[in-house]
């Protein structure tokens, strides 16, 4: 059984950093492209960033510069390093699996991230 | 920036057809997926490839991709199809794209 469990939300003040974690279970992670996707409450899905089974890194223009998007085979684990953080960037962040061709096949539970002062 | 539209809203009654629609540039020139979100839940994957079904998802829902437009189709809609709908398209030269989301009403 496929699993995503993120891990390392939370609140955080504005002009902070936060990185979050994603467990990957039940498949073999390294053969996968990765993706983050958000979620501000009551909004709809924004795309943050994703990574190739290669390591290549793409990144919505919002978040450009300032997160980055890498992977740790051996771990089966997904990070996103989230630096200069912003209100606009409070959400909740899923870890999502990419099935091929850019379909989000596989969803975790999803992490809060809050940036309030 | 690439922008996709949908309707905000939907209304079907039970057993209806419920159709959505998501509109961009050229969209039937790209692959899109469809959504579904029920409240306090993840989303999960009803349609890819335009008009593809993942295992599991019932044949209700069907998709279609031409033009500017994409369409997910859930035939003889059930309340617990009642969730939000998000399409999201991409190609080589776009970044990974949602549309705002439809509210699909059971009533």
């Amino acid at each position: 059984e496929v699993q995503l469990v993120e891990s390392g939300g939370g609140l955080v003040q504005p002009g902070g950093s936060l990185r979050l974690s994603c467990a990957a279970s039940g498949f073999t992670f390294s053969n996968y492209d990765m993706h983050w996707v958000r979620q501000p409450a009551g909004k709809g899905l924004e795309w943050v960033s994703s990574i190739g089974a290669t390591g290549d890194t793409y990144y919505a223009g919002s978040v450009k510069g300032r997160f980055i998007i890498s992977r740790e085979n051996a771990k089966n684990s997904l990070y996103l390093q989230m630096n200069s953080l912003r209100a606009g960037d409070t959400a909740v962040y899923f870890c999502v699996r990419d099935g091929g061709v850019q379909k989000f096949d596989y969803w975790g539970q999803g992490i809060l991230v809050t940036v309030s002062s | 920036s690439y922008e996709l539209t949908q309707p905000p809203s939907v209304s079907v009654s039970p057993g209806q057809t419920a159709i959505i629609t998501c509109s961009g540039d050229k969209l039937g020139d790209k692959y899109v997926c469809w959504y579904q979100q029920k409240p306090g839940q993840s989303p999960v994957l009803v349609i890819y490839q335009d008009n593809k079904r993942p295992s599991g998802i019932p044949e209700r829902f069907s998709g279609s991709n031409s033009g500017n437009t994409a369409t997910l189709t859930i035939s003889g809609t059930q309340a617990m199809d009642e969730a939000d709908y998000y399409c999201q398209a991409w190609d080589s030269s776009t970044e990974n794209v949602f549309g705002p989301g439809t509210k699909v009403t059971v009533l």
